[in-house]
Parts: C-alpha cells; sequence; structure tokens
C-alpha cells in the first residue's frame, strides 16, 4: 500500500523558515516524479513544486520561486520543501503527491500557518 | 486567476448527469494531458481521471473525462449523494512551466 506521511508543519511568524518532509512508502520512490500542492484555508488546489526522479529536473510556481526549494533524499525515500521568507499567504495545508501520469496518490498534508 | 476556467458550482438531483466544464488554452490543455482531481470535504484530494479519459482502478464508470482542443469536461452520470464534492481540472503548462489547477468546481446534489 502506498504511504506518503508529511510532517514539519507549524505556526512561524513572517520572514521564517521551515522545512516540511515527506516520508513514502508502499512503492519505489526513486522511479517516480515527485510533486508539493497546497491549499490555503477555504481556497482551491495550488502546485508549488515539482521534482524528476533522479533531482535533476525541478519546477517552481511564481508564487514561490525564489523562496522554495525541493529536494529528495532516494535512499531515504524522502521528499522535502525548505520554506524561506514565508508570508501571511503562504498559510496552507501542504501536500506531497507522487506522479504518474497525473498526482495519483497523496499523504494526508501538514498545515502551516504564518503569522506574528 | 488560475489558468483553467470551470464553473464554481453545479448542482443535480440524485440520478442526473452533470458536466464540469474546464477551459484552458493552447499552452496547456491543447498541448498536455488532462486530469481530474476530487476533493471529499475534510480530506486530501484524489485522482479521478488521468490521461484526458482513462480511470484509475477502483474509480466508478460514472466518472468521465474527455477533451477537445483547449477545452476538457468531467461527466459524472447517475449523481449520488457520495459525489457532493470539489472537482478540479489540472494540466501541465508549456509557457508556465508548472502544473496548472481550475479553481474548482463544487457539485452539489439536491
Amino acid at each position: 500500500e502506498v504511504q506518503l506521511v508529511e510532517s514539519g508543519g507549524g505556526l512561524v511568524q513572517p520572514g521564517g523558515s521551515l522545512r516540511l518532509s515527506c516520508a513514502a512508502s508502499g512503492f519505489i520512490f526513486d522511479y517516480y516524479e515527485m510533486n508539493w500542492v497546497r491549499q490555503a484555508p477555504g481556497k482551491g488546489l495550488e502546485w508549488v513544486a515539482y521534482i524528476s526522479s533522479s533531482g535533476s529536473t525541478i519546477y517552481y510556481a511564481d508564487s514561490v520561486k525564489g523562496r522554495f526549494t525541493i529536494s529528495r533524499d532516494n535512499a531515504k525515500s524522502s521528499l522535502y520543501l525548505r520554506l524561506n521568507s514565508l508570508r501571511a499567504e503562504d498559510t496552507a495545508v501542504y501536500y506531497c503527491a507522487r506522479d504518474s501520469s497525473g498526482l495519483v496518490d497523496w499523504g494526508q498534508g501538514t498545515l502551516v500557518t504564518v503569522s506574528s | 486567476q488560475s489558468e483553467l476556467t470551470q464553473p464554481p458550482s453545479v448542482s443535480a438531483t440524485p440520478g442526473q448527469r452533470v458536466t464540469i466544464s474546464c477551459s484552458g488554452s493552447s499552452s496547456n490543455i491543447g498541448s498536455n494531458i488532462v486530469n481530474w482531481y476530487q476533493q471529499l470535504p475534510g480530506t486530501a484530494p484524489k485522482l479521478l481521471t488521468y490521461s484526458n479519459n482513462q480511470r484509475p482502478s477502483g474509480v466508478p464508470d460514472r466518472f468521465s473525462g474527455s477533451k477537445s482542443g483547449t477545452s476538457a469536461s468531467l461527466a459524472i452520470s447517475g449523481l449520488q449523494s457520495e459525489d457532493e464534492a470539489d472537482y478540479y481540472c489540472a494540466a501541465w503548462d508549456d509557457s508556465l512551466n508548472a502544473y496548472v489547477f481550475g479553481a474548482g468546481t463544487k457539485v452539489t446534489v439536491l
């Protein structure tokens, strides 16, 4: 059974930083591309970042470019998202998702709240 | 403002058929596959259809996706109360180098 478990969310002040993690199991992690998607309270889905299976290709949404960094450790079957220079509008549930002709598996999400 | 345009809401009675439209452009729907996601209240999204019109295993055949040119649609036939959810279309956008979601459509079963 595929499992994706996010962690690392919490309350952070504007301008602060966080590192989110996504622990994957139930599939061969280094075969698959991965993504981060977020959802602000009461709002729709917003794609955040993509990383290829080897980590050699990375894309970001314009809204986070230069502030967020996606990475992966295939030896640990883990995906990461480093969030810097956080703003109130970054408040959201952050999901990691496995990519296979679509985002086929999602974690339960981790809540990031940016507030003073 | 999303690159993909969906109606904010649709509603119908049980057993009816509803269709959700998703309008894009040549850089996204026009040149890439479309996926649809279902998000039940309080849960993570779920892939409903992929590659324009394919269903993952376990998804009822009441759900069907289609694509024509720069538009796509999701049809739900034999609407059931458990179909009440938010539905999102999505596609890769070659101009933005980004995966874009529609703003979502809330389906209400009357």
